[in-house]
């Protein structure tokens, strides 16, 4: 158990539809990512954030936006949703800033139907 | 082309058996080089982490990077059906906060006991 936690574990929703998923960052743990995981892109880098800011943008759609709460917990929140979004959205946590030295979540499986 | 390849495999090897897994990368400025194992239904783990060229050993497994040739390894001796699993490389320019991982799509590893 990495200690990231995220909910909810699978979702399965209609196109058009919008939906958050949550992240819980380990305990001391200041930078939320987020990444996308699909069978054909891999593993995409989404957003970084530090602190209750936003420190780096990847590849994330307009359609989807992301913020981390004071308590340090994050939110993504996926809207007007595709086909194409059906995927493992992952949440990583690390104490700085650094990406490499983070501990990814269990993933929450999103099917859009 | 992708900045980062992997061969998906699936590899299937007997118990026992050296395991080599590679990427090639074509951005010449990524520095840091990491491997992460990959369960089913789970997040990725960090391996190993490496910066520049080189080797680095943990225990059964070794990394390698040329960056001359732009190209990672990862062996892993005296595999074990545990080690079934799928495993990703990444890496960075940097480890600051805009420098974010880019992943490849990952190898299937199975080990048959």
């Amino acid at each position: 158990d990495s200690g990231v936690t995220q909910t909810p574990k699978h979702l399965i929703t209609a196109t058009g539809q919008r939906v958050t998923l949550r992240c819980s960052p380990r305990s001391g743990d200041l930078s939320v990512y987020w990444y996308q995981q699909s069978l054909d892109q891999g593993l995409q880098f989404l957003i970084q954030y530090y602190n209750g800011e936003e420190r780096a943008k990847g590849n994330i759609l307009e359609r989807f936006s992301a913020q981390q709460f004071p308590d340090l917990h994050s939110e993504l929140n996926l809207s007007s949703l595709e086909l194409g979004d059906s995927a493992l959205y992952f949440c990583a946590s690390s104490v700085g800033r650094r990406g490499a030295e983070a501990f990814f979540g269990q993933g929450t499986r999103l099917t859009v139907v | 082309q992708k900045e980062v390849e992997q061969d998906p495999g699936p590899l299937s090897v007997p118990e026992g058996a050296i395991v080599s897994l590679n990427c090639t990368y074509s951005n010449s400025a990524f520095q840091y080089f990491m491997w992460y194992r990959q369960y089913s239904r789970k997040g990725p783990e960090l391996l190993m982490y490496t910066y520049s060229s080189g080797n680095k050993e943990d225990g059964r497994f070794t990394a390698q990077v040329d960056k001359s040739s732009k190209y990672i390894s990862l062996f892993i001796r005296d595999s074990q059906p545990s080690d079934s699993a799928t495993y990703l490389c990444a890496m960075s320019e940097g480890l600051s906060g805009n420098t974010p991982l880019v992943f490849g799509k990952g190898t299937r590893l199975s080990v048959i006991a």
